[in-house]
């Protein structure tokens, strides 16, 4: 069974810069897991930021950049700003096709 | 505008098979390299991805649900079909309709719970 690892929590002060990482159980995270990466607000459906490692949405705001990074993939925000504070998840897709999702980073803008 | 929307029970009595419907408009899944998925979220919980279906009727599922899982689309009517056998208690989830292959669009979702 494979696992995708995030950080459970991490913490930023307004302006600052945060990663978050996502981690799979079957070794480094390349391009070839198509990388995603979604914010969720208490209440609310997942909503789409980044899509196959680096790509933006046209509604994802410019502070928000995915990468790969120590062989993991990495959603970085720069400039955090207080609406940001929300859950983050990661997929992989493992084997091209088959989806694997991260148990989430709750982000607190503090 | 694309919009996609899931219906269906929203009570399930345990060992029940469920079935969902995503209705979606302003793309078709005949389109080359498009697909829909179903995702879940028990509450209070993470993401669980479940299924996946191509433009070509390739399907895909969660190895751990494999043998309780059915995707099926019917092209022609804007819809695909989600049936989950032998529900249970952990089961009870919101269930989500994805656009595939950028997860860019995304159903308000519909919340199941299974209880007798």
């Amino acid at each position: 069974q494979t696992v995708v690892t995030q950080e459970p929590s991490l913490t930023v002060s307004p302006g600052g810069t945060v990663t978050l990482t996502c981690a799979s159980s079957t070794g480094a995270v390349t391009s070839g897991y198509y990388p995603n990466w979604f914010q969720q607000k208490p209440g609310q459906a997942p909503r789409a930021l980044i899509y196959s490692t680096t790509n933006k949405h046209s509604w994802t705001p410019a502070r928000f950049s995915g990468s790969l990074l120590g062989g993991k993939a990495a959603l970085t925000l720069s400039g955090v700003q207080p609406e940001d504070e929300a859950e983050y998840h990661c997929l992989l897709y493992h084997g091209g096709s088959q989806g694997v999702f991260g148990g989430g980073t709750k982000l607190t803008v503090l | 505008q694309i919009t996609l929307k899931e219906s269906g029970p929203t009570l399930v009595a345990p060992t029940q098979t469920l079935t969902l419907t995503c209705t979606f408009s302003g793309f078709s899944l005949s389109t080359h390299g498009m697909g829909m998925a179903w995702i879940r979220q028990p509450p209070g919980k993470a993401l669980e991805w479940l299924t996946l279906v191509y433009w070509d009727d390739d399907k895909r599922y969660s190895p751990s649900l494999r043998s309780r899982l059915t995707i099926t689309k019917d092209t022609s009517k804007n819809q695909v079909v989600l049936t989950m056998t032998n529900m249970d208690a952990v089961d009870t989830a919101t269930y989500y309709c994805v656009r595939y292959p950028r997860s860019d669009y995304w159903g308000q979702g519909i919340l199941v719970t299974v209880s007798s």
